[in-house]
């Protein structure tokens, strides 16, 4: 059982709010990921990061932003949320020896 | 963006029946995964596969990397009402650089009839 927490789970706010969701990990794994994801949809890569201080975008562009300041912690920032960023957000980590990702349980975003 | 082709899209099924599910790529990958995810959560990895040709079982579930490194099976056996869900394919590690994520498969969403 993978050791991937993500808060809140589910988030309801309004157009134009700041937002931060939460993504933290006990495995002391290096690499953190970011994923969006609508209802029963493929997932795609927003941010990803290979340790402390190193954040780089993924393969879907994605208007919030990401910090690295301590391994076990990865929290994801919209600035101003519009109803387009609704979605579900998922948070993963990876380690060796194999690197196999493990996800968080998600934090499903309504923005009305 | 790089695709994975994942078949079927949703299969109906009834409890008992064996599921066979399939992804292809136009990119060759290092690695293989397989996840499934039930409703408001996040994928669980069922069986991860790392070289060209590899067969894994894990209980009920067989899953075998492809010699050409451009696919992949996910075998469900003797399938029972937890089964349902939606089953993901993932490819890490492609050739021709990108981003170190995995990518996804639309999914299969498998349905069992009682």
């Amino acid at each position: 059982e993978a050791d991937i927490y993500q808060t809140p789970r589910y988030l309801v706010i309004g157009t134009g709010k700041k937002i931060t969701l939460e993504c933290s990990q006990t495995m002391g794994h290096d690499k953190m990921y970011w994923y969006q994801q609508d209802p029963g949809m493929e997932l795609h890569l927003i941010h990803y990061s290979y340790g402390v201080n190193s954040t780089e975008k993924g393969d879907l562009s994605s208007e919030s932003t990401v910090s690295r300041i301590r391994t076990e912690h990865f929290p994801l920032t919209l600035e101003s949320a519009r109803p387009s960023h609704t979605s579900q957000y998922l948070c993963a980590s990876s380690g060796p020896p194999r690197n196999e990702q493990f996800f968080g349980p998600g934090t499903r975003l309504t923005v009305l | 963006g790089q695709q994975l082709n994942q078949s079927p899209q949703s299969m109906f099924i009834q409890e008992g029946e064996d599921v066979s599910m399939n992804c292809t790529s136009s990119s060759i990958f290092n690695t293989w995964l397989w996840y499934k995810q039930d409703p408001g959560e996040g994928p669980v990895l069922l069986i991860a596969l790392y070289k060209a040709g590899e067969l894994t079982s894990n209980g009920r579930l067989t899953a075998q990397f492809g010699i050409t490194r451009k696919d992949s099976f996910l075998n469900i056996s003797a399938s029972i009402p937890s089964d349902v869900g939606i089953y993901f394919c993932a490819g890490f590690g492609r050739s021709g650089g990108g981003a170190d994520g995995l990518t996804f498969g639309k999914g299969t969403h498998l349905i069992i009839q009682p």
